[in-house]
């Protein structure tokens, strides 16, 4: 079956760069996406990767794809206290648009 | 990007009865829409797909009496809690499918329901 996983915390000092990580296992997923959820709000997409591609880079935002290792990275730079979050990778399970989540990584960034 | 509304954004009720929860796309069609379940400090649980003009499909331990879902036009989506009780207090999250040149699943705000 399917199955995400993310490491629970993290904690970086303001304008450190953030690596959070996530593992999956169905290799046939054609997406991977990252989503940020503040307090009691819903999801917010953030960034995703087509499977065919290593990295994607969108102005603070980076993720590494390694499709071999199925690990998949989120870099943000110059991490700033309003990053402070949770954030959720996530794979779509086949074409019909149903992802599955993983657990969920809070970002704690301390001034 | 897209816009998904849910509506109310947080709900207080009564062991024993309904409440329903709506999901719109504002500015897309959506034939397919999302209903997630998430416990405080978990993840998002997949309750059912929700499909415009016929019946949902529900995940393997959601019972389709308790928790109806109707999906009656491309633009909304409705899920209501039957019966509730407290155990079925938590955050429930829709996303809706646009679909085009390519296909993304946006999320709503969220609705809190406390059953008291």
């Amino acid at each position: 079956g399917e199955d995400v996983e993310q490491s629970l915390f993290l904690s970086v000092r303001e304008g450190d760069s953030s690596v959070i990580n996530c593992t999956y296992t169905d290799s046939s997923s054609t997406y991977l996406y990252w989503y940020k959820q503040e307090p009691g709000a819903g999801l917010q997409l953030l960034t995703y990767i087509f499977s065919n591609m290593d990295m994607k880079q969108d102005q603070r935002l980076t993720v590494l794809l390694n499709k071999k290792d199925k690990h998949l990275s989120l870099r943000i730079a110059d991490t700033q206290t309003g990053d402070s979050a949770i954030y959720f990778c996530a794979e779509r399970y086949n074409q019909g648009g149903k992802l599955i989540f993983g657990q969920g990584t809070e970002l704690s960034v301390k001034p | 990007g897209a816009v998904v509304s849910q509506h109310p954004s947080r709900v207080i009720c009564k062991s024993g009865t309904s409440v329903k929860i709506e999901c719109r796309s504002l500015d897309f069609q959506a034939t397919t829409m999302f209903w997630y379940r998430q416990f405080p400090k978990q993840s998002l649980m997949l309750m059912a797909t929700s499909n415009e003009g016929s019946k949902a499909t529900y995940e393997q331990g959601v019972e389709k009496d308790k928790f109806l879902i109707n999906h009656a036009s491309l633009t909304l989506s409705t899920l209501t809690v039957t019966s509730a009780h407290p155990e079925d207090s938590s955050f429930y999250i829709c996303s809706a499918l646009k679909t085009g040149v390519g296909t993304e699943a946006f999320f709503g705000q969220g609705t809190r329901l406390t059953v008291v």
